[in-house]
C-alpha cells in the first residue's frame, strides 16, 4: 500500500526564518514519483516539484530546496528566509510508475508572521 | 490560456438532492481526477479517468458518480446517497504518472 505522512499539521514562523516541512512516504514500488504542491488561500493547488525514485540529488529553486533520502523514505521541503507570501498549505504526494493515482498527505499549514 | 475550470465556485444543496460539479480542461490531458478535501484529512481520491469513456473508483467513491464522454470534461455528481457531502472538491488533470497533475480552483459544496 502507498501512504504519505506529513506529521506537522501546522507550523508558525516569523518572517525571514528558515522552515522545513517533513514528508515521509511508504511504497513497495521500485519506481515512484514524489511531488510537492502549494495550496494558497484561493484553493488551487500549485505544483512545486517532482522527483523520481532514481534521482536522489537535492534540488534548489530560489528560496526553496528539497531533500530526498530513500534510506529514510523522506522528501523534505525547506523554505529559506520565509516570507508572508509563503503562507499556505503544503502537500506532499506520491505516485507509482504505472498508476494514474496520486496519494496525498494530510498537508502542513505554514503561517509566516510579519 | 490553458487550464482547468471548475464551476460553480460555491454550491449549496438541500438534503436529498443530487448536484453536479463541472470540470473542464483545455490542456489536452488524457487523465482527469476528482478529489475531496476535508479539514485535517488532506486530499482523498473520489474517481479518476485515464481515457474517454473509462473511469475507476478511488478511495471514497460511494455516493458519487462521474462520466467521461469527452476528453475535456469530467463532471462529478454528488448523489443523495452521499451522507456527508459538505466539502471542498478539486478537479485535476494530467498525462498520468509520472507527470504532475494540474488542479482547478475547486468547488465548495455546502449542504443546507
Amino acid at each position: 500500500a502507498q501512504k504519505v505522512t506529513q506529521a506537522q499539521t501546522e507550523i508558525s514562523v516569523v518572517e525571514k526564518e528558515d522552515v522545513t516541512l517533513d514528508c515521509v512516504y511508504e511504497t513497495r514500488d521500485t519506481t515512484y514519483y514524489l511531488f510537492w504542491y502549494k495550496q494558497p488561500p484561493s484553493g488551487e493547488l500549485v505544483f512545486l516539484i517532482r522527483r523520481n525514485s532514481f534521482d536522489e540529488q537535492n534540488e534548489i529553486s530560489g528560496r526553496y530546496s528539497w531533500n530526498f533520502q530513500k534510506s529514510t523514505s523522506s522528501f523534505n521541503f525547506t523554505i529559506t528566509a520565509s516570507q508572508v507570501v509563503d503562507s499556505a498549505v503544503y502537500f506532499c504526494a506520491l505516485s507509482g510508475e504505472r498508476t494514474y493515482k496520486y496519494i496525498f498527505g494530510t498537508g502542513t499549514r505554514l503561517k509566516v508572521l510579519a | 490560456d490553458g487550464g482547468i475550470t471548475q464551476s460553480p465556485k460555491y454550491l449549496f444543496r438541500k438534503e436529498g438532492q443530487n448536484v453536479t460539479l463541472s470540470c473542464e480542461q483545455n490542456l489536452n490531458h488524457d487523465a482527469m481526477y476528482w478529489y475531496r478535501q476535508d479539514p485535517g484529512q488532506g486530499l482523498r481520491l473520489i474517481y479518476y479517468s485515464q481515457i474517454v469513456n473509462d473511469f475507476q473508483k478511488g478511495d471514497i467513491a460511494e455516493g458519487y458518480s462521474v462520466s467521461r464522454e469527452k476528453k475535456e470534461s469530467f463532471p462529478l455528481t454528488v448523489t443523495s446517497a452521499q451522507k456527508n457531502p459538505t466539502a471542498f472538491y478539486l478537479c485535476a488533470s494530467g498525462q498520468g504518472s509520472p507527470t504532475e497533475a494540474f488542479f482547478g480552483q475547486g468547488t465548495r459544496l455546502t449542504v443546507v
